[in-house]
């Protein structure tokens, strides 16, 4: 299994409030991921890194914001929660190479905003 | 924007049926990946499939990407309970390699 870990793994949090969700991997894989579930959409792409300090903006990025000062660790910020951001939070991995980019998950956050 | 459409939504079988998962798109992938999800835990990758008309085996799970690279197909010989799961396939776009998913299958093997 890849390296990955997120934390925290479970949290409820009112709306209007700050959230932080870290991501840390083991793997010194250079691209890192935050996507979010939900039903009836699946896994959706908040944002990505592609290194120290380069992010950019996925599918649903609205609402987010991202950090990456190590290559170890990738950030997510929700600046002002929302109820709609009730979701499972999943950080991604992956290397190059010449197998297509191939993710690895880590477990999951469920963050619940009432 | 690249979309991939997986059928069926959900599948309920017996232990011993067989099962095909399609994932089909209008639009060319790079590769495409297939993972399993249980519940409260992250996906974990199955394949990765490159080759246009790439055929890989793992087990009594059979993998295939079109001549095209438009679709794939999961086939699944005997299942078992264990088997029981979120399919997703995932095709890779753009020159960073991030990943479109499907909405997966959802899969029940009944003992």
């Amino acid at each position: 299994d890849a390296g990955i870990t997120q934390s925290p793994r479970h949290k409820v949090t009112e709306t209007g409030t700050p959230v932080t969700l870290r991501c840390h991997q083991t793997e010194n894989h250079r691209y890192m991921y935050w996507y979010r579930q939900d039903p009836g959409h699946g896994l959706r792409l908040i944002h990505y890194s592609y290194g120290v300090k380069d992010t950019d903006k996925g599918e649903v990025s609205d609402g987010y914001s991202v950090s990456r000062s190590k290559t170890e660790d990738f950030l997510l910020t929700l600046e002002s929660a929302t109820s709609s951001q009730t979701s499972v939070y999943f950080c991604a991995i992956s290397g190059t190479g010449l197998r297509g980019y191939t993710q690895y998950f880590g477990p999951g956050t469920r963050l619940t905003v009432l | 924007t690249q979309l991939l459409e997986q059928s069926p939504q959900f599948l309920s079988i017996q232990e011993g049926e067989n099962l095909t998962v399609y994932c089909n798109s209008s639009s060319v992938f790079s590769s495409l990946q297939w993972y399993r999800q249980e519940p409260g835990e992250g996906p974990v990758l199955l394949v990765t499939v490159v080759t246009g008309g790439e055929v890989k085996k793992l087990k009594r799970l059979t993998f295939q990407f079109g001549d095209a690279r438009k679709d794939s197909s999961l086939h699944i010989t005997a299942a078992q309970p264990g088997d029981t799961g979120l399919y997703l396939c995932a095709g890779a776009e753009g020159s960073q390699g991030n990943l479109i998913f499907g909405k997966g299958t959802k899969l029940s093997v009944k003992p």
